[in-house]
């Protein structure tokens, strides 16, 4: 079965720092979708950045961008020039890109950001 | 084009009571699932529906059923309610099966 792990409960970073998110997961399939969301406060869950594993370009989306190692399974988030509004649990996630997949989202624990002004 | 939304977004039950909680996706998007989200467990899978046929269900109990109507609006119901049910129900859309998911801001839920 297909696991995410993110080993960092929580992490800080002061405001117009950099900071990395990691995330391993474990999957035998070559076809796959992998997600950073971000939940803030509030609870809305917000997609922040997507990688398809067969593209070996890195996404970038403004200030994020991913490390993507597919051999090593990991994903990594970087937040550039952090921001007060970054502050939020962030969330790895991984579905299988077969056509013929259920639309099932396996999350991993999050990963608490604190930015400090 | 108007997000997820979900209704209501609380609730307070008391245990033994059932609950229906319902979710319209974004104007378009067919496949609908529904997420449980507690501190201890993080988020759990409930079911996923596609033109209205449940394609998949994650490893809750009989107690939680759901259903999809043609205009792909979704329901979810929990029978038979207990303490440890209380949590963020989260639902996310999105136009294909394999698409990304565009999540609401959930509902959420507390069994008394």
């Amino acid at each position: 079965a297909q696991t995410v792990t993110q080993s960092q409960p929580e992490m800080s970073v002061q405001e117009a720092e950099t900071v990395t998110l990691s995330c391993t997961y474990d999957t035998s399939e070559s076809d796959y979708y992998l997600f950073w969301y971000k939940q803030p406060p509030s609870r809305q869950m917000i997609l922040v950045i997507r990688q398809e594993a067969y593209k070996q370009q890195n996404a970038t989306e403004n200030r994020f961008s991913v490390n993507f190692q597919k051999a090593a399974k990991s994903f990594s988030l970087k937040i550039s020039d952090s921001q007060l509004g970054d502050a939020a649990m962030y969330f790895c996630a991984y579905r299988e890109g077969r056509k013929t997949s259920y639309d099932k989202v396996i999350f991993g624990p999050g990963t608490s950001l604190s930015v400090i002004p | 084009k108007a997000g997820v939304t979900q209704t209501p977004r609380y609730l307070i039950k008391t245990r033994g009571q059932q609950v229906t909680l319902s979710c319209s996706p974004i104007s378009g998007h067919r496949s609908v699932s529904w997420y449980q989200q507690t501190p201890g467990q993080g988020l759990q899978f409930l079911f996923e529906y596609f033109s209205e046929t449940q394609r998949n269900k994650g490893n809750f109990p009989g107690r939680f059923s759901g259903r999809q109507f043609s205009n792909s609006r979704s329901e979810m119901n929990v029978s038979t309610l207990e303490l440890g049910d209380s949590a963020l129900y989260l639902c996310a859309s999105s136009l294909l099966a394999t698409d990304t998911q565009y999540f609401g801001p959930g509902t959420r839920l507390t069994v008394l």
